[in-house]
């Protein structure tokens, strides 16, 4: 399987801010990543996918880059509705897709 | 505006059969430009997925959970269906189903999911 590790687990972090949040892939997987966003008792929400493409309706703040094995995913200003946990996900093979274990990204 | 919402019994005893129910509203499950999955979330945990399906009834399953799963579609119902067996407490989660999109070189993400259901695994 692609072992997929975010970093940091947890980011604490206040309103206006610039974050970002790192995905490592155990083996290269070009461009094949996506980004969700789940809020607590909610179903994840698509953000990006194919590493950099927005996904339509997200806002621009919003941002995906990387490739092989190194991504990340940069907030460029965060608003009060961004604090959630987000998670990566390999589509490079299906045998089996995999996620990261999330990044909970915090009030300070 | 597509909507997957899920449906199935809440408790389930261990070793028994846990049997979920996708249905798809807003959108056919029968096109040709989608797949159809499940993925679940054990309590405070991450996400796994469980398999995916297409409108034909090709199916692949995550090797860790293939033994024991079953995806099934019932496109005049716009429905499809998970079949877990032998369930344990390791089997407690959320499962959610979700709409796979993308197409190119045959690489699929998930686009749109149901709320999700939890499934508790318990005598």
């Amino acid at each position: 399987d692609i072992q997929m590790t975010q970093s940091p687990s947890t980011l604490s972090a206040s309103v206006g801010d610039r974050v970002t949040i790192t995905c490592r892939a155990s083996q290269s997987i070009s461009t094949w990543l996506a980004w969700y966003q789940q809020k607590a008792g909610t179903a994840p929400k698509l953000l990006i996918y194919k590493a950099s493409s927005l996904e339509s309706g997200v806002p621009s703040r919003f941002s995906g880059s990387g490739s092989e094995t190194e991504f990340t995913l940069t907030i460029s200003s965060l608003q009060p509705d961004d604090f959630a946990t987000y998670y990566c996900q390999q589509y490079n093979t299906y045998s089996p897709y995999t996620f990261g274990q999330g990044t909970k990204l915090e009030i300070k | 505006q597509l909507q997957l919402q899920e449906s199935g019994p809440g408790l389930v005893k261990p070793s028994e059969t846990l049997s979920l129910t996708c249905t798809v509203s807003g959108g056919s499950i029968s096109s040709s430009s989608y797949y159809w999955g499940w993925i679940r979330q054990p309590p405070g945990k991450e996400l796994e997925w469980i398999g995916s399906i297409y409108y034909s009834g090709s199916t692949y399953y995550n090797p860790s959970l293939k033994s024991r799963v079953t995806i099934s579609i019932d496109t005049s119902k716009n429905q499809f269906s998970l079949k877990l067996s032998s369930v344990t407490a390791a089997d407690t989660a959320v499962y959610y189903c979700a709409r796979l999109r993308g197409g190119s070189y045959s690489k699929y993400y998930f686009d749109y999911w149901g709320q999700g259901t939890l499934v508790t695994v318990s005598s």
